[in-house]
């Protein structure tokens, strides 16, 4: 059972905008990461954020959560090509402090 | 540092057959993880090990079977493989526990014919 669900799916952007996207879960949440993957590559830990902070910053990204609603956003701004990936969202508070469980993703592609 | 190491990278297998995959990580990190990856589905915990001797499952145990062999190698088994577990297969490790960073193999591409 999925724990986070990203939206969009998918999001094409021109290179130089801002992309915004979404996770919804659904149990209380101690942590909640984001992970990048490049097309046939592992996946690479961009920012955790805790459950007692509403916003964190890491270089050009933006990640806010919002614990009364369920849901967390990815900010990147001023893209580029090379940002194209999956983005995934990670939650632990299912299974156990061991786990975490990981949304479908969203696919980002910037065009240049 | 070369972080975590999986092999092989591609493999190829007929329904029934056998295959270990190989993982280890050299950041002295005590948490590894198993998840295979669908299109559509995410990534999915097949097994962890919280610490070296330990091992537990996760949401998609059947049909795999795997081994902390110690603080660096976890390797996950088919016995009997199936089409089903057609997939790419991706190895983690984290220094605590899996809500925190947790860094990621290149993964192994399987197909059961």
């Amino acid at each position: 059972s999925q724990q986070g669900e990203e939206d969009p799916q998918a999001l094409s952007i021109q290179e130089g905008e801002n992309a915004t996207m979404n996770c919804s879960y659904k149990t209380s949440i101690n942590n909640l990461q984001w992970y990048r993957q490049n097309s046939g590559r592992g996946l690479v830990h961009l920012i955790l954020i805790r459950s007692n902070e509403r916003e964190k910053h890491s270089g050009r990204l933006r990640v806010t959560l919002d614990t009364s609603k369920k849901s967390s956003s990815l900010l990147i701004t001023a893209s580029r090509a090379a940002d194209t990936a999956s983005y995934f969202c990670a939650t632990d508070g299912v299974g156990g402090y061991q786990k975490v469980t990981f949304g479908t993703g969203t696919k980002l592609q910037v065009i240049p | 540092n070369a972080g975590v190491t999986q092999t092989p990278k591609f493999q190829v297998l007929k329904t029934g057959q056998s295959m270990t995959l190989q993982c280890a990580q050299d950041m002295n990190h005590n948490s590894m993880y198993w998840y295979r990856q669908d299109p559509g589905m995410g990534l999915r915990l097949i097994y962890y090990s919280a610490s070296e001797g330990t091992t537990d499952k996760g949401e998609v145990p059947n049909g795999y079977n795997v081994s902390r062999l110690n603080k660096r190698e976890f390797s996950l088994r088919l016995e009997s493989a199936a089409p089903s577990q057609t997939s790419v297969y991706f190895c983690a490790s984290s220094a605590g526990t899996g809500r925190e960073t947790q860094y990621f193999g290149p993964g192994t591409r399987l197909l059961v014919l």
